[in-house]
């Protein structure tokens, strides 16, 4: 009955490596996205898919590839980790369009705990 | 551009005690929707309470309340009958109306229930 969710929820690894974090939603969504939370806590947003089509690209280093193979899937694949990258990253989804809140509503997957050694 | 600030990093409420926390935004919009986000220590992000600007009634989710104050851009959330599982980090959020908009997060306040 999971709504999102992400594998793996930890992640341990060392610089320079290429690693990928997973996301499913069975909610039906058109609409997913990548959240990046730091250390203090600051959620912030990385990419949105809609439909499998790029809508939101923040300023986010090149080493970081989003790929949606479908609606209910968004990938991200990071190369070349580094110290900085270590952060929580959420993954969400929504429906880009509707006539109210709780059709924009965000609903979030567990997180990726992401530590660069 | 559309900011959310969350200007108390943390607070601390007795069980049982009220507290509010506090949120302000910046938008030149007039149709947005806002909402607040809770953050328990298992990391899950879970919708709290929701509010649409064009509504001015006050949206009410069993102990949670909010504060919306449109012209003062002011989007406050009131806890009830505090619990010590309301311990965890609470973030506001603002999204404008319309498709393919995203959210903007204020930086969270951290809220402590002392039992």
């Amino acid at each position: 009955d999971t709504a999102v969710s992400q594998t793996p929820k930890y992640l341990v690894t060392q610089m320079g490596n290429d690693k990928s974090i997973k996301c499913e939603q069975n909610l039906g969504h058109d609409t997913m996205y990548w959240y990046k939370q730091d250390s203090k806590k600051f959620l912030k947003i990385m990419f949105s898919y809609n439909n499998k089509e790029l809508i939101i690209n923040e300023t986010v280093p090149n080493r970081f590839s989003p790929k949606s193979p479908d609606k209910a899937h968004l990938n991200l694949h990071i190369n070349s980790l580094e110290l900085g990258d270590s952060a929580v990253y959420f993954c969400a989804s929504s429906q880009a369009s509707g006539k109210g809140p709780l059709d924009y509503e965000q609903y979030f997957g567990p997180g990726t705990r992401l530590t660069v050694t | 551009a559309q900011t959310v600030t969350q200007s108390q990093p943390e607070m601390s409420v007795q069980e049982a005690e009220t507290v509010t926390l506090s949120c302000t935004y910046d938008t030149s919009e007039s149709d947005y929707y806002l909402f607040w986000y809770k953050q328990p220590p298992s990391r899950q992000m879970i919708l709290v309470i929701r509010q649409e600007a064009y509504k001015q009634q006050n949206a009410t989710e069993n102990r949670f309340s909010v504060n919306f104050q449109k012209a003062a851009k002011s989007f406050s959330l009131k806890i009830s009958d505090s619990q010590l599982g309301d311990a965890a980090m609470y973030f506001c959020a603002y999204r404008r109306y319309g498709n393919f908009n995203k959210f903007y997060f204020g930086s969270g306040t951290k809220l402590n229930v002392k039992p």
